[in-house]
């Protein structure tokens, strides 16, 4: 059980918009701690795709969008391409259990 | 460019204990500190600690406390972590990830517990 929790799956046909939620608590996301979303694909390093400050690293294309509201975060694919399919993860920091938490990921399908 | 480069993949037996690196380059590491992150085969990601190459306090998952150690070699720029008493479950990725963002990650270091 994840402290953040996301949908096991999303799926959309090419060029469609698709979201992730993240939801979290006061203690995470609520408390206005830093939102992280991270894309992996099968073998590798997960990658951040967003700094907070909503600076893309390099190579990480701008259909690729954030937000946050009360306790809860997601992401935002648009234009979607086949290269998309992965697990994102979503990411914060807890007070209650100073810890970072990650979300349990999300599997997104192209059809 | 910044590089995170993890040691190799490691096997050993339950109640062992492993030792991984990960060699920082590209980028003052004084200004950054270190996470660790595993992820079990066909699991999610956890955050095992995190730790700085200037002495402050490191921060480490609850769940780790009595058996999870980093270190720092600030002459390398590479940071360890130790976890002792290997259990079948501790058969994971290992990942470092630079911080505060996660940014930049290793390649990972896949330990295998096992008789």
């Amino acid at each position: 059980q994840s402290v953040l929790t996301q949908p096991p799956s999303v799926s959309g046909a090419p060029g469609q918009r698709v979201t992730i939620s993240c939801v979290g608590s006061s203690s995470n996301i609520g408390a206005g701690y830093d939102v992280h979303w991270f894309q992996q694909l099968p073998g590798t390093a997960p990658k951040l795709l967003i700094y907070p400050s909503k600076k893309r690293p390099s190579g990480v294309p701008d259909r690729f969008s954030d937000s946050k509201s009360g306790t809860s975060a997601s992401l935002a694919i648009t234009g979607l391409q086949a290269d998309d399919e992965a697990d994102y993860y979503c990411q914060s920091y807890d007070n209650s259990l100073s810890a970072w938490v990650f979300g349990g990921g999300t599997k997104v399908t192209v059809l | 460019q910044v590089q995170l480069v993890q040691s190799g993949a490691e096997m050993k037996k339950p109640g062992a204990s492993v030792k991984i690196s990960c060699k920082t380059s590209g980028y003052n590491f004084i200004s950054h500190y270190i996470h660790w992150v595993r992820q079990a085969p066909g699991q999610g990601l956890e955050w095992m600690g995190m730790i700085t190459f200037v002495g402050e306090t490191p921060g480490h998952a609850q769940k780790f406390q009595d058996r999870f150690t980093m270190t720092t070699d600030t002459s390398t720029g590479t940071v360890y972590m130790q976890l002792r008493g290997l259990r079948y479950d501790d058969t994971a990725v290992y990942y470092c990830a630079r911080g505060p963002s996660f940014d930049f990650w290793g390649q990972g270091t896949l330990v295998t517990v096992s008789a």
